[in-house]
């Protein structure tokens, strides 16, 4: 099946810097990637929609201008915490559908985002 | 989208068959079924998806009866390793939709 990767698997950062996130799509395009979130012992949490050339879709209560989106390429999406605080520490999540493939969206390994 | 509702955990022994359940009574028409197991601190994975009656693949069955208002995630023979958490969700085919999440079922699976 079509696999997605993301890097760094897990990060520590400081209050107040930013922390990149990468989502790659391996062995497809994904025009269109998710990015959720996953505090722990709760579910996932869609934060936005990204768009390959256009400007993500964030849901309800998301700010976009904390969590920058910027899907530059067929196979790659970033996800930047802007100014991250302690509450942004939790388990970030980006998926996306193989073209070619089925219905179904694949999903990347997460990353572990520590605030200290 | 169709909200569903799944029991918050269940418990099995090695060896035994699985059945998990899920109601999704707002099921639209152009809605598919599709579950997901999660491990601890890693993503979704794809288990199987359906639109009606039943679809079978190498690790599960899925059965959703004539009014498609709930489907079944039936596990043959689990084992240790089959202790996760397990998502239903309910989204159009297309796979460009957004996916909503529940609460999913912790399932355990002791020796």
């Amino acid at each position: 099946g079509a696999v997605v990767s993301q890097h760094p698997s897990w990060v520590i950062c400081k209050s107040g810097t930013s922390v990149k996130i990468e989502c790659r799509s391996l062995d497809f395009q994904a025009t269109t990637m998710f990015w959720y979130r996953q505090f722990p012992k709760q579910s996932l949490m869609l934060m936005a929609t990204s768009n390959e050339g256009s400007k993500a879709t964030y849901e309800q209560g998301v700010e976009k201008d904390k969590f920058l989106i910027n899907h530059a390429s067929l196979t790659l999406s970033t996800l930047t915490v802007t100014s991250a605080h302690p509450e942004d520490s939790s388990f970030y999540i980006c998926s996306a559908r193989d073209p070619q493939g089925a219905y179904e969206q694949y999903f990347g390994p997460g990353t572990r985002l520590t605030v200290t | 989208l169709a909200k569903t509702t799944q029991p918050i955990s269940m418990d099995s022994y090695e060896g035994q068959e699985v059945n998990i359940t899920c109601s999704h009574n707002n099921i639209a028409t152009n809605d598919y079924i599709t579950w997901y197991q999660q491990f601890p601190s890693q993503g979704p994975r794809f288990i199987i998806q359906g639109y009606k009656t039943k679809v079978t693949n190498e690790v599960a069955s899925l059965f959703i009866p004539a009014d498609r208002k709930s489907s079944t995630l039936s596990l043959p023979r689990v084992s240790l390793s089959d202790t996760a958490v397990y998502y239903c969700l309910v989204a159009p085919g297309s796979g460009y939709s957004t996916l909503t999440f529940g609460k999913g079922t912790m399932l355990l699976v002791s020796p």
